[in-house]
């Protein structure tokens, strides 16, 4: 059975601080990894990664996925109160996208 | 730009009744999905659709069916609401396939009593 685990299911920080997010995955077959940060409603796209090594970045977020170990992390450098969100992983196997739990990320001032 | 639509935004229902969660796109996506998300669990799959005139089941399609008649609309349909499928839903639409970015809407919040 595909499964998508996050890692933690919930952090508290503070301001300023960086932070390591986990994804790790077993499914059948293999296409992407996709990141998405969802506020109070809908998620919103953050990285789709396919390579491994390749890091992709925007701002103060990077992301790299490694498939030999099955696995994505997702850091967030510098947070800010804005940064407190779900953050959620889902695995693209057989055209159906496979989602984690989520990581709850609360950013203390 | 108005994205994916998603209608209502809230809904009680009462055990046995139906009704149908509607969902639209004007990005002329081909691929349209529905998810319900429940406290503690990831987006699990309902239904989702390739195209007009296609659809296939999900991970968790029982007590709901879809239709895709257009490319734009894709409504999802409780036949005989239960307490069970009290959750939030989404509706999401991407390009081309499954492996590139989805659009979502801004749920609806079901509770079935």
């Amino acid at each position: 059975e595909d499964k998508v685990v996050q890692s933690p299911l919930s952090l508290v920080v503070h301001e300023g601080d960086t932070v390591t997010l986990n994804c790790s995955y077993e499914v059948t077959n293999f296409r992407s990894l996709l990141w998405y940060k969802q506020e109070k409603k809908a998620p919103t796209f953050l990285f789709m990664l396919t390579s491994s090594g390749i890091e992709k970045k925007s701002g103060r977020l990077s992301s790299i996925l490694d498939k030999k170990e099955l696995f994505s992390i997702l850091n967030i450098t510098a947070t800010q109160t804005g940064d407190s969100a779900v953050y959620l992983c889902a695995v693209d196997s057989n055209y159906q996208l496979i989602w984690g739990a989520g990581t709850k990320l609360i950013i203390k001032p | 730009n108005a994205g994916v639509t998603q209608t209502p935004k809230f809904q009680v229902l009462k055990t046995g009744q139906s009704m149908t969660l509607q969902c639209a796109q004007d990005m002329n996506h081909e691929y349209m999905s529905w998810y319900r998300q429940d406290p503690g669990m990831g987006l699990r799959l309902i239904h989702y659709s390739v195209g007009a005139g296609i659809t296939d089941q999900g991970e968790v399609p029982n007590g709901y069916n879809v239709s895709r008649s257009t490319t734009e609309d894709f409504p999802l349909r409780l036949l005989s609401a239960a307490p069970s499928q009290t959750s939030v839903y989404f509706c999401a639409s991407s390009k081309r396939s499954m492996n590139t970015e989805a659009f979502f809407g801004q749920g609806t919040r079901l509770t079935v009593v």
